[in-house]
């Protein structure tokens, strides 16, 4: 079975830095692109961005809202895919989800359970 | 990239039959073959209920179903059951090295009278 359990949310104030981790488990984890959503509270759903597998260079994109501020990272060793915020901003507050890309197409086919991030002073 | 439009609420009672639009343009929607749908119950992580327009994964009702005509996106539920009341957004890929790769809806809240 598919899991994927994000951790590291919490309060932060504007300004400052979170890393969010992303423990996954039932699939080679190494073998599948990782993409991170949010959502900000009573609104809808924003895909903030994904790291590629090592098998296609390991690279990253990101959504234009959080580019230069945010890192995607992964430790294939230990199944757990990253995402270092820095500069947080208030209109970061979300909950932030980790999500598995389909092997054979373009779709986000499993998502964790969130963590809540809240940036406040 | 704006959001694709969705309607804000859709209503049927058990039985019926419910089709949610999504409208995106021609860079995401009507450019690839790629939209999905996702089902949000409250508090709950978004569930993959169609992909590549039309495809169920496994273990989605076949209930379910996708399709696409241009611009423009559908997910049509029949036999509406209690269960399905939820959130729904479709999303649209929309290209590689873009400001968003995917692009999703504003949300249809489904509800089951």
């Amino acid at each position: 079975e598919v899991q994927l359990v994000e951790s590291g949310g919490g309060l932060v104030k504007p300004g400052r830095s979170l890393r969010l981790s992303c423990t996954a488990s039932g699939f080679t984890f190494g073998d599948y692109a990782m993409s991170w959503f949010r959502q900000a509270p009573g609104k809808g759903l924003e895909w903030v961005g994904f790291i590629r597998s090592k098998a296609y260079g390991g690279t990253t994109e990101y959504a234009a809202s959080v580019k230069g501020r945010f890192t995607i990272s992964r430790d294939d060793s230990k199944s757990i895919a990253y995402l270092q915020m820095n500069s947080l901003k208030t209109e970061d507050t979300a909950v932030y989800y980790c999500t598995r890309e389909a092997m054979t197409t373009v779709t986000t086919d499993y998502w964790g359970q969130g963590t809540l991030v809240t940036v406040s002073s | 990239q704006s959001a694709l439009t969705q309607p804000r609420s859709v209503s049927g009672s058990p039985g019926q039959s419910v089709t949610i639009s999504c409208t995106g343009t021609s860079s995401d929607v009507g450019g690839y073959n790629y939209v999905s749908w996702y089902q949000q119950h409250p508090g709950k992580a978004p569930k993959l209920m169609i992909y590549d327009v039309s495809k169920r994964p496994s273990g989605v009702p076949d209930r379910f179903s996708g399709s696409k005509s241009g611009n423009t996106a559908s997910l049509t539920i029949s036999g509406l059951q209690a269960e399905d009341e939820a959130d729904y957004y479709c999303c649209s890929y929309a290209g590689s090295y873009t400001p968003h790769n995917y692009v999703f809806g504003t949300g249809t809240k489904v509800t089951v009278l």
